[in-house]
């Protein structure tokens, strides 16, 4: 099993900065199969990213993904209000298809 | 457009099962493997497995194995998944979503892109 860390566990910011989150996987993802999905409370997790660099359908320029191998990124270029929530890391190149812990992104 | 409908709040004893249904609409059901997630209350997502709801074959997490059956009836397009012997720290919002189409190579590959509302679970005695 692919174990997923994140980092850091929170962060503390304003809008219209910029938001750098970190993953690391245990072992090298096949395919680069990372996604990146933000929640907010109450609600389902929404798709971001997959294949570390592919926007999910009708999220916004100002989230990307980079990365490869065990070590991805998800950069929030200029947060808007509605962007504070936490965010989950996943592999999904091998199953089990395992979560990061989560990132909280507050003002 | 596609949607996934899930059944509603359940609550149950330790020791009992609890079924959860997923009905998907909008696209061809059979294409797209299913996932189910879990979030216990101020927890973070835990995946639970996925089912090929072509052939039915699954894969479960191994803290599930033994316990987790994964199911679908293609004729109502509606995927299930029940879990047994229920303790106290299976408490939690169970989502079903829709994963990654069968067959699927590269950046074609898209996970859980839809996802249900979710199904609260408690598990008390």
């Amino acid at each position: 099993e692919i174990v997923m860390t994140q980092s850091p566990v929170s962060l503390s910011l304003s809008p219209g900065e910029r938001a750098t989150l970190s993953c690391r996987a245990s072992q090298s993802i096949n395919n680069n199969y990372l996604g990146w999905y933000q929640q907010k409370p109450g609600q389902a997790p929404r798709l971001l990213i997959y294949g570390a660099s592919a926007r999910a359908a009708g999220i916004p320029d100002r989230f990307s993904g980079s990365g490869s191998g065990a070590d991805f990124t998800l950069t929030i270029s200029r947060l808007e209000p509605e962007d504070f929530a936490v965010y989950y890391c996943q592999q999904y190149g091998a199953s089990p298809f395992t979560f990061g812990p989560g990132a909280k992104v507050e003002i | 457009q596609v949607r996934l409908v899930q059944s509603g709040a359940e609550v149950r004893k330790p020791g009992a099962s609890v079924k959860v249904s997923c009905k998907a609409s909008g696209y061809t059901f059979t294409d797209y493997y299913i996932n189910w997630v879990r979030q216990a209350p101020g927890q973070g997502l835990e995946w639970m497995g996925w089912m090929n709801p072509s052939g039915g074959g699954t894969f479960s997490a191994p803290e599930f194995q033994g316990r987790v059956t994964m199911t679908r009836d293609a004729s109502l397009t509606t995927a299930y998944m029940e879990l047994s012997s229920l303790r106290s720290d299976d408490t939690a919002v169970y989502y079903c979503a829709r994963g990654q189409k069968l067959y699927c190579s590269g950046n074609r590959c898209i996970p859980s892109d839809f996802w249900g509302q979710g199904t609260p679970v408690a598990v008390s005695s």
